[in-house]
């Protein structure tokens, strides 16, 4: 199954924008590409996925490269409750999700 | 729309006890998850059921670890003897659809087995 590679953590201060890089270099065809945040002593949280466009939604951006080996997790304006670990995925339907370690987000005041 | 609901949040128990979780899904979603977290790392599918029926639990300790889900809805994941090492958290999660919808994860069961 393609794994992913994440910065283990990253920082941003609040109100600025926060561009989470997420590399898959061995992504199939049918992956689609997930991105689940989990804050402190709950599950983890559906952020947005895609398959080969960009996408957005009132949480995030996603924007997959060209050749769909790297993606990045966008979060437009940092507050302070975005401070979670990020977790990128790939999924082809019907199989299960790897999570590894995630990135860890600061936001700093 | 009510969100996956388990129960209970918190459960201590000593090694060689049994323990068992609860876990009801979002209504509609025939997929359900359920996963182990253990500190500081990402959660690891332990089973995967479609409506009834069991769809993948490779990871599933099958030799302690017991999961149903009866009628497509409500399931139960059962940990008979508990060791040391099975202290985590226990998250349940559905989908309408696995792979390509968006899972909703519940609360999560704490375990601590001591």
């Amino acid at each position: 199954d393609a794994k992913t590679t994440q910065p283990n953590s990253m920082e941003s201060n609040e109100e600025e924008p926060v561009h989470l890089p997420c590399n898959h270099s061995t992504i199939s065809g049918t992956d689609y590409i997930h991105w689940y945040r989990q804050l402190p002593s709950q599950g983890p949280e559906y952020v947005i996925h895609g398959l080969t466009s960009n996408v957005n939604n009132r949480m995030a951006s996603l924007a997959i490269a060209e050749d769909r080996k790297s993606s990045t997790l966008i979060l437009h304006r940092a507050t302070l409750r975005d401070a979670a670990v990020y977790y990128c995925i790939l999924r082809a339907t019907g199989n299960q999700f790897y999570f590894g370690t995630g990135t860890s987000l600061t936001v700093i005041p | 729309e009510a969100g996956v609901a388990q129960s209970p949040r918190y459960k201590i128990i000593e090694k060689r006890q049994s323990v068992a979780f609860w876990c009801n899904p979002i209504s509609g979603h025939a997929t359900l998850y359920w996963y182990q977290q253990i500190l500081g790392q990402g959660p690891k599918l332990l089973i995967q059921f479609q409506n009834n029926g069991v769809v993948d639990d490779s990871q599933l300790p099958k030799d302690r670890f017991s999961a149903e889900r009866l009628k497509g809805v409500d399931s139960t994941l059962k940990i008979q003897p508990a060791k040391l090492e099975d202290s985590a958290v226990y998250l349940c999660a559905s989908s309408l659809e696995a792979g390509t919808s968006p899972e909703f994860f519940g609360p999560g069961t704490r375990l601590t087995v001591l």
